[in-house]
């Protein structure tokens, strides 16, 4: 089982629409979440950390269920420009083991 | 600050041939990352550096493979030799030390082609 995994995609939504990515993590010890953003060719960048009681930046929504084990991110008003790849992201805090995990990602298409 | 600095940008070397991948981390960061992303697999982290001591390499797929970091402001990833299912693109990140939610800048990526 992969410890981070997403629904690849694609979706494809029209502009304005309102889309939700999810994800689950298997390690409990998980401690860190993040979502990150990548366009094509290019490298991941950070688009939000994810708080235990949920937090918002714009248009974007992050959520996290620690009992579930599920983060969710929600994307309102969607934008061509919103289009690219979403990497559900977590990492452990344990000693020896601070790098970050990935998600394959889901892939996001606006269409206008 | 300039971020993450990698090079070369673009590989294609000949099955068999030693390859060289160079980053540059962001300056005052302590954590180094080197991730591998393809297709099929997605991001997937081959090492990672604290203070230049490498932490866990787990991830490295064999001895073709090594890392090292002379220094807080140099690291390189070596493949030798180099063999077809190595081409990927091949990210440096790096962090800075403290901080629960400290952010990994990545660099914009190494495309190597092994053919």
């Amino acid at each position: 089982r992969k410890e981070v995994e997403q629904d690849p995609g694609p979706f494809n939504v029209p502009e304005g629409a309102t889309v939700a990515f999810n994800c689950t993590y298997s390690n409990s010890a998980s401690q860190s979440f993040f979502w990150y953003r990548q366009d094509c060719r290019k490298e991941p960048k950070l688009l939000m950390s994810v708080y235990s009681s949920g937090n918002e930046d714009g248009r974007f929504t992050a959520q996290l269920n620690r009992a579930s084990q599920y983060i969710s991110l929600l994307i309102r008003d969607s934008k061509l420009s919103d289009s690219a790849t979403y990497l559900c992201v977590v990492r452990l805090e344990d000693t020896g083991r601070r790098a970050l995990t990935f998600g394959s990602g889901t892939r996001l298409q606006v269409q206008p | 600050d300039a971020g993450v600095i990698q090079s070369p940008r673009h590989e294609v070397t000949e099955m068999g041939q030693e390859v060289t991948l160079r980053c540059k981390p962001i300056s005052g960061h302590d954590y180094l990352f080197w991730y591998r992303q393809t297709m099929m697999r997605g991001l997937e982290l081959l090492i990672y550096f604290n203070n230049n001591v490498p932490i866990d390499d787990s991830g490295m797929p064999e001895d073709r493979f090594s890392a090292k970091m002379p220094n807080a402001s140099f690291s390189t990833l070596k493949i030798q030799p180099s063999e077809p299912r190595d081409s990927a693109v091949y990210f440096c990140a790096s962090s800075p030390g403290e901080g629960r939610e400290a952010e990994a800048f990545f660099g914009q990526g190494t495309r190597l082609t092994v053919v």
